[in-house]
């Protein structure tokens, strides 16, 4: 089935950097725009950075522009977050996403994984 | 950016009830906007897209309505599984931004 597990969290601390991990399986990960989103304790959902299946076109989040870069190996169906100079700010579950195919749903998530906790603490 | 605004941030109900949840955009979004559910300790379950079309698998008693800036998410009939925090999204343009979330707690 159409699954999608994070790993690669854990507890590190400010400045330091910290790589994110997310397996694809079930579908066609090189066709699909893939996602980062997070979610800090008891607070909502904030979106992180979305690239395109050819690796061509990345956009971030404004709180994450220049220290966070995502990228993607497809014959390896595996989405990636590196997360540098991090913060407390960046305390978060991560989820990885995958953009919906169909053209009213390209730019929502239709599937998402369990999400990997990233604890920043000194 | 563009802002999403959720009201009310808490909403009580009972099993049965037709509930209706709001989400504003500080810009016009076109339909560019998707609903999502979460409960505790889960990743967030997409419900609507395209501000109205159903995700497949989801109950019939969800809907979504609106266009521009101004949406609404209905219950028709309150479910015991359906107490949750529910979000939008706009995905207009980039950076896609979130409401803040209302839970839906039992009255």
């Amino acid at each position: 089935q159409v699954q999608l597990v994070e790993s690669g969290g854990g507890v590190v601390q400010p400045g330091t950097s910290l790589r994110l991990f997310c397996a694809a399986s079930g579908f066609t990960f090189s066709r699909s725009p893939m996602h980062w989103v997070r979610q800090a304790p008891g607070k909502g959902l904030e979106w992180v950075a979305v690239i395109s299946p050819d690796e061509k076109i990345k956009t971030y989040a404004g709180s994450v522009e220049g220290r966070f870069t995502i990228s993607r190996d497809n014959p390896k169906n595996t989405l990636y977050l590196q997360m540098n100079s991090l913060t407390v700010e960046d305390t978060a579950v991560y989820y990885c996403a995958r953009e919906g195919y169909s053209s009213g749903k390209a730019g929502a998530q239709d599937v998402w994984g369990k999400g990997t906790t990233v604890i920043i603490s000194s | 950016d563009i802002q999403m605004t959720q009201s009310p941030s808490t909403l009580s109900a009972s099993v049965g009830d037709r509930v209706t949840i709001t989400c504003r955009a500080s810009q016009s979004i076109n339909t560019w906007l998707a609903w999502y559910q979460q409960k505790p300790g889960k990743a967030p379950d997409l419900l609507i897209y395209k501000a109205s079309s159903l995700e497949s698998g989801v109950p019939s008693r969800f809907s979504g309505s609106g266009s521009g800036t101004e949406f609404t998410l209905t219950i028709s009939s309150l479910q015991p599984d359906d107490f949750a925090t529910y979000y939008c999204q706009q995905y207009d343009s980039y950076p896609s931004t979130f409401g803040q979330g209302i839970k839906l707690e039992i009255k």
